[in-house]
């Protein structure tokens, strides 16, 4: 069975740094497309980030330059670093396989 | 950057009654490979995300068939032919062949 868990949501003060974490399990990693997408509270979908089967990453405009993914295939964990975060960063954040697979989201609130 | 816009925002049906949502792209979704990547998705209250429909018209593993989805182009459409209490949520719709872009989603309640 496929399982997505996501952690280290927090609150954050503007500018502050956060990483969030994905451990997955019962698939391998590199055969498959990652992804992160957040929702603003009581707002929609965006997709933030993408972790190819070979390592290379595309980011959405919004959040590139200041967010990273990778991941660990020892530890079967994806992560979404972030950093010089924003109000408007403050969402529920999803790790995701193929868009088939997600995990239950993490709260990230930016605010002072 | 391309544009979805879903209508209705906003749905109310009976149970057993069908239910149709629209979803539009600013710009034509086929891909270079001849695929056009449209998916829908439904999310319950409280729950994440859930792929219904991929590549405009296939279901995913464990779908009911009361889901269905058409369309080609710009223009596409999920319909569900017999609106049960489960079906409550918001609806997406999301485009990947340019990038990533979901709709504004539309809540379906019963009435």
């Amino acid at each position: 069975e496929v399982q997505l868990v996501e952690s280290g949501g927090d609150l954050v003060q503007p500018g502050g740094s956060l990483r969030l974490s994905c451990v997955v399990s019962g698939f391998t990693f590199g055969n498959h497309w990652m992804y992160w997408f957040r929702q603003p509270p009581g707002k929609g979908l965006v997709w933030v980030s993408r972790l190819n089967g070979d390592g290379s990453a595309i980011y959405a405009d919004s959040v590139k330059g200041r967010f990273t993914i990778s991941r660990d295939d020892a530890k079967n964990t994806l992560y979404l670093q972030m950093n010089s975060l924003r109000g408007e960063d403050t969402a529920v954040y999803y790790c995701a396989r193929d868009f088939s697979d997600w995990g239950q989201g993490t709260m990230v609130t930016v605010s002072s | 950057d391309v544009v979805m816009t879903q209508s209705p925002l906003s749905l109310t049906v009976a149970l057993g009654q069908p239910a149709s949502i629209s979803c539009r792209s600013s710009q034509s979704l086929v891909y270079s490979d001849g695929n056009t990547y449209l998916s829908w998705f439904q999310q319950r209250p409280g729950q994440s995300p859930r792929r219904l429909i991929y590549q405009v018209s296939n279901r995913n593993s464990g779908v009911p068939d009361r889901f269905s989805g058409s369309g080609s182009g710009t223009d596409f459409t999920l319909k569900i032919s017999r609106v049960e209490a489960d079906d409550v949520g918001v609806y997406y719709c999301m485009q990947n062949t340019h990038w990533y872009t979901f709709g504004q989603g539309t809540k379906l309640e019963i009435k």
